[in-house]
């Protein structure tokens, strides 16, 4: 069935530093992929999409690009601020499924 | 504003006891969605609906059941036949049937048996 992987372990980093997850994606079609983000004692939302390969998804300074030669969707951003902390997922979505698979999370620590 | 609202934010309960969770959206949703989750697990999938009086489980349904009597509401009761029932529980709506459009999250009911 269809799944995620997300690197393991939470990721500390300092204030102003590049910050990089993995995700990588097994499917037997072609997904609709996304980032979600939830900060402490609060539900998931998203963060961002992208429908088809090659698309980049951005928003508030994160970026993440459909890779379907390595079914990846890596998160990346340039510079990270305190109120980044949070714990990101990734997921994918068949077209035309009634479900999100998930990967574990990761949880982000920025430090001042 | 339109939005998901669940209630109560922690909930306790003792062991042989059922409890039911509260989900309500006013965003006019037609899917609604419960997931719970654990510390390293991620999200899975409980139950879904798509239509009024209509759901399907999904991957790990056994011991908890819903309804959806009317198309604000997708109540989720935990029952005594759930043998680890202390979790993070996330209900979720999407404006067309399928995931692959945006998913709006209520901000969870955390359960605990005592």
């Amino acid at each position: 069935g269809d799944s995620v992987t997300q690197m393991e372990g939470p990721v500390t980093l300092s204030e102003e530093a590049f910050l990089t997850i993995n995700c990588t994606y097994t499917a037997t079609g072609y997904p609709s992929l996304f980032w979600y983000v939830q900060y402490p004692g609060e539900g998931l939302q998203l963060l961002l999409k992208a429908t088809k390969a090659d698309d980049k998804g951005s928003n508030k300074g994160f970026e993440a690009t459909y890779r379907k030669e390595t079914t990846s969707f890596h998160l990346e951003k340039g510079s990270v601020q305190v109120s980044d902390s949070a714990v990101y997922f990734c997921a994918l979505s068949e077209h035309g499924n009634n479900r999100l698979a998930f990967g574990k999370g990761n949880q982000v620590v920025v430090i001042p | 504003d339109g939005g998901i609202t669940q209630s109560p934010k922690y909930l306790f309960r003792k062991e042989g006891q059922n409890v039911t969770l509260s989900c309500e959206q006013n965003l006019n949703h037609d899917a609604m969605y419960w997931y719970r989750q654990d510390p390293g697990q991620g999200l899975r999938l409980i139950y879904y609906s798509q239509i009024v009086n209509d759901f399907q489980k999904g991957d790990i349904a056994e011991g908890y059941s819903v309804s959806r009597e009317k198309k604000e509401s997708f109540p989720l009761t935990v029952t005594s036949a759930q043998k680890n029932p202390t979790a993070f529980y996330l209900c979720a709506s999407t404006r067309e049937t399928g995931m692959n459009t945006e998913a709006f999250f209520g901000q969870g009911t955390r359960l605990t048996v005592v």
